[in-house]
């Protein structure tokens, strides 16, 4: 079991927005450790998408956003597209573990 | 281009050893953390270790610490991860990862395709 926790699956119509969320505590999101998100598609090498709670690396669309508040994170994909069908993983770092740490992932399907 | 090979990865049996390679080009090596994470069968990304530019400063997961040891060489630009006491439970893929920075919470900029372990006897 992973301490920060995404939904496992979500889905939703090409053009629409989701929401991923990342739950944390107060040992690791709320201490105030950075939030980043991954893109991983089956057999491929995962993709940074957001690092610092909030910034893209050059060449991510703007339809992926990143926030944080409090203990909790969340990534926005907006104008879902057939190409974002993946899985998303949340990263930060947990002081009581001192260990870098991943969320369980979500699956996002586009409909 | 930036861009991390990893190779090493192979069938082993239980209590076994491997050491992983990772092999860096198109960046100063030496200025980033590096990282090994994994992804067994079925399951999301885990964190496996990390280790500072200087090579001074390593970090691991409590599942392999004791049996893995990460290491780097900086005049090769590569890093290392030697496996020791394999478990059926560290079969894997293994991605090599590149920190944005030279601490290890930076967020990870650039992966390997990964390299495959398989503890089976």
């Amino acid at each position: 079991q992973s301490v920060l926790t995404q939904p496992p699956s979500m889905s939703g119509a090409p053009g629409q927005r989701v929401t991923i969320s990342c739950t944390g505590s107060s040992s690791n999101i709320g201490t105030g450790y950075d939030v980043h998100w991954y893109q991983h598609l089956p057999g491929t090498a995962p993709k940074l998408l957001i690092y610092g709670n909030n910034n893209r690396p050059s060449g991510v669309p703007d339809r992926f956003s990143g926030s944080k508040s409090g203990t909790s994170a969340s990534l926005a994909i907006t104008g879902l597209q057939a190409e974002d069908e993946a899985d998303y993983y949340c990263q930060s770092y947990d002081s009581s573990l001192s260990d870098v740490v991943f969320g369980g992932g979500t699956k996002v399907t586009v409909l | 281009e930036v861009q991390l090979l990893e190779s090493g990865g192979g069938l082993v049996q239980p209590g076994g050893s491997l050491r992983l390679s990772c092999a860096a080009s198109g960046f100063t090596f030496s200025n980033y953390a590096m990282n090994w994470v994994r992804q067994a069968p079925g399951k999301g990304l885990e964190w496996v270790s990390a280790i500072r530019g200087s090579g001074v400063s390593t970090y691991y997961v409590d599942s392999v610490k004791g049996r893995f040891t990460i290491s780097r060489d900086n005049s090769h630009n590569t890093v290392y991860l030697q496996m020791n006491s394999l478990r059926a439970e560290d079969t894997a893929v293994y991605y090599c990862a590149k920190d944005r920075g030279g601490g290890v919470n930076d967020g990870m900029d650039v992966w390997g395709q990964g390299t495959t372990v398989t503890v089976s006897s």
